[in-house]
């Protein structure tokens, strides 16, 4: 079954707005990942966390691991066309552990 | 550098056909990873290798999936007997090894089957 839930499923924006995206789950991660897929390519990683309550920028990005370690947060600041792609959350429980993916937030930004 | 490459990019098959997939990760990685991403899901995951033994192959569906490596490169995922529920994309990722913390996997672009 689903482990990790996103929200919103999609999103569309206009150009320069701000984008949050969310991502929970009913266990407990010790690493949490945002990665961004472009249509037709794979992933690629945007962010990783490795500690609760921990905050970390990447250009516009930035991502929270919540402090529950159940949770985590991408928000995008001042959004552009090539923001445009599906963002999946992804952990793993244990750092031995397989890394789970979220189902994606699909994101268009209207220009 | 060169990246994960996947062959092919599509594959339309017939169903009941069997299929394979190709997978070169980048150079030096040891750890090796197939997922496979249905329409408006996330990524599935397949199998992990560590060099050419997988100590994880608990996400493959059924005995119609199986998942080789050789030389500690290249790795193919054969498709037997394919089902309309197998049409997804497979993505391959390597990254230099799983360890004590986590190593940045590295996705190819995924090779699209459709069986008909």
């Amino acid at each position: 079954g689903q482990q990790l839930n996103q929200s919103p499923q999609s999103m569309f924006i206009q150009e320069g707005e701000d984008v949050s995206m969310n991502c929970t789950s009913s266990s407990i991660f010790n690493t949490w990942l945002w990665y961004k897929q472009d249509p037709g390519e794979g992933p690629v990683l945007l962010i990783a966390l490795y500690k609760a309550g921990e905050l970390t920028s990447n250009g516009r990005l930035t991502a929270q691991f919540g402090i529950t370690r159940k949770d985590s947060f991408l928000n995008i600041s001042a959004s552009i066309p090539s923001d445009v792609g599906i963002y999946f959350c992804a952990g793993m429980k244990t750092s031995y552990d397989k890394v789970i993916f979220g189902p994606g937030t699909s994101l268009s930004v209207i220009p | 550098g060169a990246g994960v490459s996947q062959s092919p990019s599509n594959k339309v098959t017939e169903k009941g056909k069997d299929v394979e997939l190709r997978c070169d990760p980048i150079s030096g990685h040891t750890a090796l990873y197939w997922y496979r991403q249905s329409l408006g899901q996330g990524l599935e995951f397949l199998i992990y290798f560590q060099g050419n033994s997988a100590p994880d192959k608990s996400g493959l569906p059924s005995d119609r999936f199986s998942a080789e490596r050789t030389g500690g490169s290249v790795s193919t995922l054969t498709i037997q007997r394919t089902q309309q529920e197998d049409s997804a994309v497979y993505l391959c990722a390597s990254s230099l090894f799983r360890g004590a913390a986590y190593n940045e996997q590295f996705f190819g672009p995924g090779t699209r089957l459709t069986v008909l």
